[in-house]
């Protein structure tokens, strides 16, 4: 299994300003994930983050808005930038398991954007 | 991604099984099946997985019916820790490892 830690963990920020997240893993691995979990809703993948290359965003999310950096293969950050009431959520970090066909999702970041 | 349907909400009552289904009508041969759960205020954690067999973890049981268009998680003996949000999602063997979550099932444990 694998450990995940994030900073924050929660956060209330004010509008048109940027928040950045950390997610740490106590293990190398290949790829990240950030999804966002908007109020009262189901997750929704945000981009996928490799080591040494650029994420790879899924369609609705841009690199501007959400910038992601992964510098090594045990830490990443997601930017949140710009912030809107509309980006108040819950945002995760996950990562696939080395030997198992798993994820492991850290415990999030609650985000309120006043 | 072949998509997924799960009742928006159960209920039940602490010591008793628990059977959460999940209809997946449109599997492909190489789709393996997928339970998380998330419970609150938490990330989601993984629950079991299987492809045709069913299978036994030491959190649950997944019984997967015959043509694989269906599927279901027994929680044997219910407590309240596993109130939660119960996810099924299928995953292509060979293919991306991103999840795709739907709604999951919002189990309600009753003391």
């Amino acid at each position: 299994s694998a450990v995940i830690s994030q900073k924050p963990s929660r956060d209330i920020c004010q509008r048109g300003t940027s928040l950045t997240i950390q997610c740490q893993v106590d293990s190398q691995v290949t790829m990240m994930f950030w999804y966002r979990q908007q109020p009262g809703q189901s997750l929704t993948l945000i981009a996928t983050a490799n080591q040494g290359s650029e994420a790879t965003y899924e369609s609705g999310f841009v690199i501007d808005k959400f910038p992601i950096s992964r510098p090594n293969l045990t830490f990443s950050t997601l930017t949140v930038s710009n912030m809107s009431p509309e980006d108040s959520s819950i945002y995760l970090c996950s990562v696939g398991g080395l030997l198992t066909d798993t994820q492991y999702f850290g415990p999030g970041t609650r985000l309120t954007v006043l | 991604d072949a998509k997924t349907t799960q009742p928006n909400s159960m209920e039940s009552n602490e010591e008793e099984p628990v059977h959460l289904p999940c209809n997946h009508s449109t599997i492909s041969g190489t789709d393996y099946i997928h339970w998380y759960r998330q419970l609150p205020s938490q990330g989601p954690e993984y629950v079991i997985h299987g492809l045709t067999s069913n299978v036994n973890n030491r959190m649950a049981s997944l019984a997967i019916a015959e043509d694989r268009k269906s599927s279901t998680l027994i929680l044997h003996r219910a407590t309240l820790r596993d109130a939660a949000v119960y996810y099924c999602i299928l995953k292509r063997l060979g293919g991306s490892e991103k999840l795709v979550f739907g709604k999951g099932t919002k189990l309600t444990v009753n003391p």
